[in-house]
């Protein structure tokens, strides 16, 4: 059965530092990961998909890596702001030949202070 | 170009009602999935819907129930139910094939609480 952690739970900074958020899942049999941005209260949106042949994915500020065999992935943020404070949730899709049902974790709260 | 509506946005029922969430997905997505987003925790996959089929089910009694039409909207219904069905209803819509290989579009949800 896939798991899916994030670490760590929470994480306050101040704004304009650089941060990495992290992400593992237990089986690196995926067909690709996604980064998702979650306001409180509010829908998913999606930042970054990273398929299983890919090293990695840019957005902007934001770079996501994935190392398959090792069960890990990383989200950048460059230059946080505070309108990045919101909770930031991975989610892994397994190596099916149909369905696209994703494993989440459970999410990194961020604050980013002025 | 229309995202994935969710309608009602906020729902109270009583303990043994029973409810329906509506989702229309993203325009030309032929995928609905729903998860349940406890406080605090990560979204749980329910169900999938493709071609009007019930396609994949997570871990969920069989109280949760579903429908697409053949628009590709779907409905998930939830029968007596409990206090811990208390929970923001997230719809989710992907197009089988694309070339961005299943990426999934939220909806914005619908928070139930059950007294």
């Amino acid at each position: 059965k896939q798991e899916v952690t994030q670490i760590p739970a929470a994480l306050s900074v101040p704004e304009g530092e650089n941060l990495v958020l992290n992400c593992s899942f237990t089986d690196s049999a995926i067909y690709n990961l996604q980064w998702f941005r979650q306001d409180p209260g509010k829908g998913l949106t999606s930042l970054l998909l990273i398929q299983s042949s890919q090293r990695e994915q840019t957005s902007g500020r934001l770079n996501a890596s994935l190392d398959k065999s090792s069960g890990r992935s990383t989200l950048y943020i460059a230059a946080s702001q505070p309108g990045d404070s919101a909770t930031y949730l991975c989610a892994v899709r397994p190596r099916e030949t149909s369905g696209s049902r994703l494993t989440f974790g459970e999410g990194t709260q961020l604050t980013v202070n002025p | 170009d229309a995202g994935v509506t969710q309608s009602p946005t906020h729902l109270i029922k009583t303990r043994g009602q029973q409810v329906t969430l509506r989702c229309s997905p993203k325009s030309g997505h032929d995928t609905v999935s729903w998860y349940q987003q406890a406080l605090g925790q990560g979204p749980q996959f329910i169900f999938q819907y493709y071609e009007e089929e019930e396609r994949q089910r997570g871990n969920f009694p069989d109280r949760f129930s579903g429908h697409q039409f053949p628009n590709y909207s779907s409905e998930l219904n939830v029968n007596a139910l409990l206090l811990g069905d208390s929970a923001l209803y997230l719809c989710a819509s992907s197009l089988v094939g694309t070339g961005r290989k299943y990426e999934q579009y939220f909806g914005p949800g619908t928070r139930l609480t059950v007294t």
